[in-house]
């Protein structure tokens, strides 16, 4: 079945810097991205998504990018804010495992600090 | 105001002790599914359902029961809870496949002792 990694499991940076985090899925098959952000005590929601047909897509400061060749993903924030702050995962669904299960990577605990 | 919502939202039981986390949505969502959260492992998926009375097991269905017998409600049912169920539990339904628009409940917190 599909797996996901997420690397870095944690990531500092200063307020203003990008951030980049990085999943790779097994299943070449998959065909939909989610990434979630998850602050602290609160349910994951739904930030930014991508479709196997696209490459890149970007929502103001939040942009996914997809390599199908490589099998990765990634999530960049620019100008990052210390409210970035969260858990973030990113997800794949394939409808090879199953109908359409979505399976997630492990978090990265991301910290902007002032 | 579209929501999910979930019930109880903490629970403390002991083992072997049947229990049912109730999951209801008013977005008229086909789709839903359960969740478990544990530290280190992100989310994992136990149960979905793509419509009423139609339920596959996710990867890690082991030890939990689901039922959909209307579209709004997805009860996960722990007929025999063990402390390794021990989770923060999490309900989510989405518009389509795959998974789209992805709305998650607010969390039960089980704890099995």
């Amino acid at each position: 079945g599909e797996n996901v990694e997420q690397h870095p499991s944690t990531l500092s940076v200063q307020e203003g810097d990008s951030a980049v985090i990085k999943c790779t899925y097994s299943d070449s098959a998959s065909n939909y991205f989610p990434w979630y952000k998850q602050e602290l005590g609160k349910r994951p929601q739904l930030i930014i998504d991508i479709r196997s047909n696209v490459g890149e897509k970007k929502d103001q400061r939040i942009a996914v990018t997809l390599n199908k060749t490589a099998k990765h993903f990634s999530l960049h924030i620019t100008e990052t804010q210390p409210e970035d702050s969260a858990v973030y995962f990113c997800a794949a669904s394939s409808p090879n495992t199953g109908f359409q299960k979505l399976v997630f990577g492990t978090g990265t605990r991301l910290l902007v600090s002032p | 105001e579209a929501q999910v919502t979930q019930n109880p939202r903490y629970l403390i039981t002991v083992t072997g002790k049947k229990l049912t986390v109730t999951c209801s949505q008013n977005m008229n969502h086909e789709y839903m599914s359960w969740y478990r959260q544990d530290p280190g492992l992100g989310l994992r998926q136990i149960y979905y359902s793509m419509n009423v009375e139609v339920t596959d097991k996710g990867d890690v269905p082991e030890g939990y029961k689901v039922s959909r017998k209307e579209k709004r409600n997805f009860p996960l049912i722990l007929e025999s809870p063990s402390p390794n169920q021990t989770s923060l539990y999490f309900c989510a339904s989405s518009l389509s496949t795959p998974w789209r628009e992805q709305y998650f409940g607010p969390g039960t917190r089980l704890t099995v002792t």
